[in-house]
């Protein structure tokens, strides 16, 4: 097994160009989520997917961010025009549904997405 | 929304002694309270939870307290070892909201030889 895949691990784009990050869940966890991790703001929700199904996407900024999940093997974070502020670590998790709500997130090691 | 709140930003233990981190939460809705971890250089990976339907659960050298009135929870580790030192998220999870998980800002532990 092994773990939540992440690529690329460290992208460098310029300001206003497209960013797409991908994720591989673990084989058989049925939820993805995505979270941006920063100095200044922790680790905030972003979005998360259910059985491939877009369930909560409370946290992406509207405008530029969009995320997809085309099938169960992987899942994407495209932002497009892309500004120095988007500069983060990106992590994706995946999880299987557990008892009573308890559901344990397997973290992949981030794309670290740094916007000259 | 949820929101948490992770009291120490640092904390710095002798190795052996016990080092306590404590989170604060909002929502009484929220009934799910896991832990994180993330050492130097790698992702965050699972340490320990505890549901809302008790009020102290322990792991070897974790133990997890709640108390739900206060809406407060937090995470002691006992004989602390050099390997402990990394960040410690705490998190809550409102059951109706969905899955999701809000976390603290995290504790960056030290523990000095």
């Amino acid at each position: 097994n092994a773990g939540v895949i992440q690529t690329p691990r460290h992208k460098v784009t310029g300001k206003g160009q497209e960013a797409t990050l991908w994720c591989e869940p673990i084989s058989g966890h049925s939820a993805v989520f995505w979270y941006r991790q920063t100095i200044v703001q922790g680790l905030e929700f972003l979005t998360y997917f259910r059985n491939q199904a877009p369930i909560d996407d409370s946290g992406m900024p509207k405008e530029r961010f969009s995320a997809q999940m085309p099938n169960q093997s992987h899942s994407t974070l495209k932002i497009q025009s892309t500004q120095p502020q988007d500069s983060a670590v990106y992590l994706c998790a995946s999880s299987l549904p557990g008892g009573g709500g308890a559901e344990t997130l397997y973290f992949g090691s981030g794309t670290r997405l740094t916007v000259l | 929304g949820e929101k948490v709140e992770q009291h120490e930003s640092t904390l710095s233990v002798r190795e052996g002694d016990s080092a306590v981190i404590n989170c604060t939460y909002t929502d009484t809705a929220s009934s799910y309270f896991p832990w994180y971890k993330q050492e130097a250089g790698k992702s965050l990976h699972f340490v320990i939870d505890i549901r809302s339907n008790v009020d102290r659960k322990q792991s070897q050298r974790l133990i997890v307290l709640l108390d739900k009135k206060a809406k407060r929870f937090s995470l002691h580790i006992t004989a602390t070892q050099p390997e402990d030192s990394a960040i410690y998220f705490c998190a809550a999870r409102d059951n109706n909201a969905g899955a999701k998980l809000t976390f603290g800002g995290g504790t960056r532990l030290t523990v000095r030889p």
